[in-house]
C-alpha cells in the first residue's frame, strides 16, 4: 500500500515552454501531497503544499506563477513549471499523505521523481 | 543553519563494517522519519519514530529516538554494498504549520565490495 506514482519520469524541454508533472496516489486517497526539488547530492527542498480542492500553500521563495500547482482530485496533483529556463533544471519530487492511515504519524510516501532537463 | 542537521554528511566504509548516522536538533518533534534514496529514485521510508527513546529494528538498521525528541540515530550493523544510498532524515515540528516535514541535510553511504 501508500504508493504514489510520477509522470513522466524524466523530461528535456526547450528554454520557454511548460511541462507539467502528475503526481498519482495509486491506492489511497492523499487530502494533502507536497511538491520539493532536489538538486544534485542535496538533500529535498519544499516547494508547495497542495491540498486537494483549493489553493496550495508555497514556501518563502518559490513563484506561484512560476510553478502551478493544482490538486483537483484526491488522487492527483500536477506541477507545471511555466516558461522554463535552464535553472529550472532540477530534480522534482512529490509526496502524498494517506489521511486514513491509522496510526496516523502524518507519514508522507514519495513519488520516485521527475528529473526535468530545460535547453 | 539547518533545523535537522546530519552527520556525517559522506561515509565510505567496507563491507562489513558497522556505521550510525546521527540527526540532531535543537526543536522538539512529534514524529520523526528516516529515508533511504538511490540515485533517479524517490525516498523510500524505512522506520517513523514517536515515541521518546524509542528504538525500531528493522534486520541489521536500528533506530532510536531521543529520550527529548530532538534527535535520532540510525546504525547499521554488518554494512553490505546494497545499503549505499543517501539516508535522509525528517521530522514534523511540534505544531508545524500542516504538519510540513523538516529534512536534515543527507548522509551519504558508500558501502565498499
Amino acid at each position: 500500500g501508500a504508493v504514489v506514482s510520477q509522470h513522466p519520469s524524466w523530461v528535456i524541454c526547450k528554454s520557454g515552454t511548460s511541462v507539467k508533472i502528475e503526481c498519482r496516489s495509486l491506492d489511497f486517497q492523499a487530502t494533502t501531497m507536497f511538491w520539493y526539488r532536489q538538486f544534485p547530492k542535496q538533500s529535498l527542498m519544499l516547494m508547495a503544499t497542495s491540498n486537494e480542492g483549493s489553493k496550495a500553500t508555497y514556501e518563502q521563495g518559490v513563484e506561484k506563477d512560476k510553478f502551478l500547482i493544482n490538486h483537483a482530485s484526491l488522487t492527483l496533483s500536477t506541477l507545471t513549471v511555466t516558461s522554463a529556463h535552464p535553472e529550472d533544471s532540477s530534480f522534482y519530487i512529490c509526496s502524498a499523505r494517506d489521511g486514513d492511515r491509522s496510526p496516523s504519524y502524518n507519514e508522507q510516501f514519495f513519488g520516485p521523481g521527475t528529473r526535468l532537463t530545460v535547453l | 543553519t539547518q533545523l535537522l542537521e546530519q552527520s556525517p554528511q559522506f561515509l565510505s566504509i567496507q563491507e562489513g563494517e558497522n556505521l550510525t548516522v546521527y540527526c540532531n536538533s535543537s526543536s522538539v518533534f512529534s514524529s520523526l522519519q528516516w529515508y533511504r534514496q538511490e540515485p533517479g529514485e524517490g525516498p523510500v521510508l524505512l522506520v517513523t519514530v514517536v515515541t521518546g527513546g524509542e528504538v525500531k529494528k528493522l534486520k541489521r538498521l536500528t533506530f532510536q529516538f531521543g529520550d527529548a525528541r530532538k534527535d535520532s540515530s540510525l546504525h547499521i550493523t554488518a554494512a553490505q554494498p546494497g545499503d549505499t544510498g543517501l539516508y535522509l532524515c525528517a521530522g514534523i515540528m511540534i505544531k508545524a504549520a500542516g504538519n510540513k516535514l523538516t529534512f536534515g541535510g543527507g548522509t551519504r553511504v558508500l558501502v565498499k565490495p
